[in-house]
Formats: C-alpha cells, sequence, structure tokens
C-alpha cells in the first residue's frame, strides 16, 4: 500500500492552461511538502503545511496554490502555467513539523508544459 | 546562492569497494543533515541523518561524517553493492527553525559496477 501518492504521474499540457496535481499520504503524519525538481536537478522546497496550516511558503509565484483539505492530502493548483513550470513535482510528508524527522517522498509528478 | 553542494555529479565505484560522496555546505546555522537516495522514476528515499553534535553516525553499510569545521560531509558505503546504483542528495537544515524545510544540494550519480 503507497505511503505518499500522486497524481498523475505525468502531465502534459499547454501554456496559459490551469492544472492540478492530488498528494495523499496515508501514514497518519501531521505535515506535507511540495518540491519541485529543475531541469538541474535541484529539489527545492515550495510549500509545507501542517495540519492544514500553511508553514512555509517559499518565493513561488503566486499563479501556485497549494490546497489542504485535510492533513492526508495537499494538492498543488497552478495557474496559467508557463514553459519554465516544466520540472518534476514531488509531495513529501513527515511525522512532525521539525526536519529531524524524515520526510517520506512520492514517487513525482513530471510536468511539460509545451 | 546554493547553500548545499554536491561538486561530483556521478562516481563509478566497483562492486565490493567503498563509495565515498561528499557534500559541501555554506550555512553555519545548519544543524542536521541527511542524505536521501532516488532511483529513476521514484521519490528520495531517506537513508541516513547526522545532528551537528555529532561527527559520525553509521546504519549497517552506511556512515555519514560530519566535518563542522569544514562545513563538510561524507557518506561511506561499504562494501558498494549494485545494487546502490542511485542519485545520492545531501540535505541540510537550520533545525532551530522548526519548520521542516530542507536544503538539497544537486545529487550525485553512483554507478556500482559488478
Amino acid at each position: 500500500d503507497t505511503a505518499v501518492s500522486q497524481t498523475p504521474k505525468y502531465l502534459v499540457t499547454q501554456m496559459g492552461n490551469d492544472k492540478s496535481i492530488k498528494c495523499e499520504q496515508n501514514l497518519g503524519h501531521d505535515t506535507m511538502y511540495w518540491y519541485k525538481q529543475d531541469s538541474k536537478k535541484f529539489l527545492k522546497i515550495m510549500f509545507s503545511y501542517n495540519n492544514k496550516e500553511l508553514i512555509i511558503n517559499e518565493t513561488v509565484p503566486n499563479r501556485f496554490s497549494p490546497k489542504s483539505p485535510d492533513k492526508a492530502h495537499l494538492n498543488l493548483h497552478i495557474n496559467s502555467l508557463e514553459l519554465g513550470d516544466s520540472a518534476v513535482y514531488f509531495c513529501a510528508s513527515s511525522r512532525r513539523l521539525y526536519s529531524s524527522y524524515e520526510q517520506y517522498f512520492g514517487p513525482g509528478t513530471r510536468l511539460t508544459v509545451t | 546562492d546554493q547553500q548545499v553542494k554536491q561538486n561530483s555529479p556521478s562516481l563509478s565505484v566497483q562492486e565490493g569497494r567503498i563509495s565515498i560522496l561528499n557534500c559541501d555546505y555554506t550555512n553555519s546555522m545548519f544543524d542536521y543533515f541527511l542524505w536521501y537516495k532516488k532511483y529513476p522514476a521514484e521519490g528520495p528515499t531517506f537513508l541516513i541523518s547526522i545532528s551537528s553534535i555529532k561527527d559520525k553516525n553509521e546504519d549497517g553499510r552506511f556512515t555519514v561524517f560530519l566535518n563542522k569545521s569544514a562545513k563538510h560531509l561524507s557518506l561511506h558505503i561499504v562494501p558498494s553493492q549494485p545494487g546502490d546504483s542511485a542519485v545520492y542528495f545531501c540535505a541540510a537544515s537550520a533545525g532551530s527553525s522548526n519548520t521542516g524545510k530542507l536544503i538539497f544540494g544537486q545529487g550525485t550519480t553512483l554507478q556500482v559496477k559488478p
């Protein structure tokens, strides 16, 4: 049974469209994260939520909006997609907020904007 | 400004020999360090971590060494196995911020040859 799942795994769309990526964790964790891995392979934090409360909001364009309906789900909605949004997006979760708690990652969603 | 750097993009070793992966950081506020392993088309998985109050942490074949004065850490894998072939990411956090935010390096691709 998958611990952290993301849908879809692949997403190809055109510039200007709006798309969502869904993430669910069945580990009972309190904290969830979104990371972006760009073409240079750097993994960068975008957002984190703790018990549905936004904790980290890095300098991400406001076209990106996370939504946490409950602590098991953290979805990422992207408006007006741009070519530069093409990347692999990873969702992760951890038992508690602090960095000493191991983060469990989903398999990633490869977004391609054409 | 990349605060965590893995200067070797790739490393190739023979099965049974030692693999040494290196990581440098610039932020002296970092006090917790982690290594993650990533296979293609999967999310990163936690491997081993070390707190800044220690200089060594061992888990089976994996040992992480921390040299705070040099702002350098390394991951040793002994003996290396073909199944260890993956991308290894170093990550760091400033635990006092208590946000769970991890700063990742760009990864080193390890190939273990049979």
